[in-house]
């Protein structure tokens, strides 16, 4: 397996525009979980799903945030509209039973 | 609550020392604990799962133990070499659902 895939690997876009992350997980996964990273706030859980289904969005900081996972091979970030502050590393995990797997991550910058 | 708490945040150390990393949490109800390594821009990768059951695992050099009566873990490097350099992070597992993160230790071996 290809491991956990996200796209784009890099991201530049301006204050106020939408930005769409995205996520494949492993094949046969059934947990899905996107994550947050700066150096100030440390690894912040967004949000997770199990079988497709969202189970807890209690970290997504705000209504700009939104998630979706419309089948078990896919899922999306949304950010609309964009802001400086949400400049981090977007990581997607997947896990299946005990171990979480990580992609690698897609760095935005918000200007 | 679960807080995982990660000491120290850094350390430096001589190629070839054995070395130690802490990992401690507040609420002992754990399903289980993952420890990674983060090398600088990459994602994150899994080294050892221990299983709330388990009491150690092992993995080449590696070898973490887990104490949940005293809230510890802790991973053990044998040897340690300049590729083992890198950010590494203990997560705690509650139950089905999401992981708890400690901000790390960086780990910094000097040839």
């Amino acid at each position: 397996d290809a491991g956990v895939i996200q796209s784009p690997r890099h991201e530049v876009t301006e204050m106020g525009q939408e930005v769409t992350l995205r996520c494949k997980p492993i094949s046969g996964h059934d947990y899905l979980f996107w994550y947050r990273q700066t150096m100030m706030r440390g690894l912040e859980l967004l949000i997770y799903f199990n079988n497709n289904v969202p189970i807890d969005d209690s970290g997504m900081p705000e209504d700009r945030f939104s998630a979706k996972m419309p089948n078990a091979s896919f899922s999306t970030l949304k950010i609309q509209p964009s802001e400086p502050r949400d400049s981090a590393v977007y990581f997607c995990a997947s896990r299946l039973g005990g171990e979480q797997y990580f992609g690698p991550g897609t760095r935005l910058t918000v200007t | 609550k679960q807080e995982v708490t990660q000491i120290p945040a850094a350390l430096s150390v001589p190629e070839g020392e054995n070395l130690v990393l802490n990992c401690s949490f507040t609420d002992s109800a754990i399903y289980n604990l993952q420890w990674f390594r983060q090398d600088p821009g990459k994602g994150l990768t899994s080294l050892l799962l221990i299983q709330s059951s388990q009491r150690e695992q092992t993995s080449g050099r590696l070898n973490a133990s887990l104490d949940k009566s005293s809230g510890r873990s802790t991973l053990y490097i044998a040897a340690s070499q300049p590729g083992d350099s890198a950010t590494y992070l203990c997560a705690v597992r509650h139950g089905a659902g999401k992981s708890t993160f400690g901000d790390g230790t960086t780990l910094t071996v000097k040839p």
